[in-house]
């Protein structure tokens, strides 16, 4: 059964430092997703992506951030600065055709920040 | 936007029960899903439900869309069903899935 993979499974970074997540959507799909859980709390949308651009962005999503598809099959999400507060599960997620289809999720990755 | 409430916040329950898990949204929704993330963190699909009933083995959901509730049932529970279950729904004209606090399941053996 396809699926969304992510990588890495973990990363533990100084405070400062730039992070790139990794993701491999479902082949089909066309929507690209981002979502955060801080530890113990719900999950949080941060951005969608289509067509190669972004369709849509939380308020979370700010200038720190920046997402990209550098060739057919990734989709990586970047933190520029990091700062203790970005320590999350970072889900990166993929839809067929958007809003009204089914999202699926990757397995997450852990993020810490020290 | 969109509000998405779950309740009971959390349950313990005895292997072999039922339970009942409701999902309430303010608003009317394109996408409805249900998850259950396990231990490791992981998000599993469950049901993607906008309306109507679908089961899939112990689990089924049912979505009554005109009155902005969802409901997911889990019968002759089992230990490996412990975790948080989350609803998430978003509404016309939004990619965003907007999640609710999540409802922690404890089966005990």
């Amino acid at each position: 059964e396809p699926e969304v993979t992510q990588t890495p499974s973990h990363q533990v970074t100084q405070m400062g430092q730039e992070v790139i997540l990794r993701c491999v959507p479902i082949s089909n799909h066309l929507y690209f997703y981002w979502y955060r859980q801080i530890l113990g709390q719900k999950v949080e949308f941060l951005v969608s992506f289509y067509n190669n651009e972004i369709s849509e962005k939380s308020e979370i999503f700010d200038d720190q951030f920046s997402v990209e598809r550098p060739d057919g099959s990734n989709f990586t999400l970047k933190i520029r600065s990091t700062k203790l507060e970005d320590s999350a599960m970072y889900f990166c997620a993929s839809s067929e055709q958007g809003q009204n289809t089914e999202a699926f999720f990757g397995q997450g990755t852990r993020l810490t920040v020290v | 936007g969109i509000q998405v409430e779950q309740s009971p916040p959390d349950l313990i329950l005895q292997e072999g029960a039922n339970s009942t898990l409701r999902c309430n949204f303010s608003d009317s929704v394109n996408n409805l899903q249900w998850f259950h993330q396990n231990p490791w963190g992981q998000l599993i699909n469950l049901f993607y439900i906008p309306s109507g009933t679908k089961q899939n083995g112990r689990l089924s959901a049912t979505t009554v869309a005109t009155e902005r509730y969802s409901l997911l049932y889990i019968s002759s529970s089992q230990t490996t069903d412990s975790g948080v279950y989350f609803c998430a729904a978003n509404q016309g004209g939004s990619e965003k899935l907007v999640f609710g606090k999540g409802m922690k399941l404890t089966v005990n053996p």
